[in-house]
């Protein structure tokens, strides 16, 4: 059964760091590409980031670009989110999800939620 | 960048009806469009992709037509289950994923 399981949500200061982290298991983790995609409260869903199964491919929206970094260690099947510089508009679930081979999001992480306030 | 626009942002129906929600694309996307379902508190779940395939365990009520910019999600008899919000998805553009701004379904 595929399971990912998203960590590192917390409560930060306006200007702080949070790094998440996505325990995946039940399938062949270096095989995919895995994203980041991120929902505020009561809110839609936002993509926020993507890496291939190699970290060869890696993209970001412009909202969080050069301020988040995306990476994976295939060893370990996790994937991570630094999350540097971090306003108040970054509040949200960040849920990490699974490229499929057909390009879609097959799976997902039950979510970990990030709360940017002083 | 690709924007996706979905209608209507709130819809109200009653178990059975026919529920159409459409998605509109910017530019053209040829058939890269998901869809997906999200019930309050739970992570999205897949439900059409490439525009009119069905997600393997999704119930043949869903289905999904359309291509280059406009598509649309139809439930042929809505059920107490499928109350819920509704998002497309492009993938046209790798580089950059964008959703729509979704479509709740609400119990009339």
């Amino acid at each position: 059964e595929v399971q990912l399981v998203e960590s590192g949500g917390g409560l930060v200061k306006p200007g702080g760091s949070l790094r998440l982290s996505c325990a995946a298991s039940g399938f062949t983790f270096s095989s995919y590409s895995m994203n980041w995609v991120r929902q505020a409260p009561g809110k839609g869903l936002e993509w926020v980031s993507s890496i291939s199964s190699s970290s060869s491919y890696i993209y970001y929206a412009d909202s969080v670009k050069g301020r988040f970094t995306i990476s994976r260690d295939n060893a370990k099947n996790s994937l991570y989110l630094q999350m540097n510089s971090l306003r108040a508009e970054d509040t949200a679930v960040y849920y990490c999800a699974r490229d499929s081979t057909t390009g879609t999001l097959d799976y997902w992480g039950q979510g970990t939620l990030v709360t940017v306030s002083s | 960048d690709i924007q996706m626009t979905q209608s209507p942002s709130t819809l109200s129906a009653s178990v059975g009806d026919r529920v159409t929600i459409t998605c509109r694309a910017s530019q053209s996307i040829s058939s890269w469009l998901a869809w997906y379902q999200q019930k309050p508190g739970k992570a999205p779940k897949l439900l059409i992709y490439k525009a009119s395939s069905l997600e393997s365990g999704v119930p043949s009520r869903f289905s999904g037509s359309g291509s280059g910019t406009e598509f649309t999600l139809t439930i042929s008899s809505l059920q107490p289950d499928d109350f819920a919000t509704y998002y497309c998805q492009q993938y046209n553009s790798y580089s950059f994923l964008t959703f729509g701004g979704g479509t709740k379904v609400e119990i009339k």
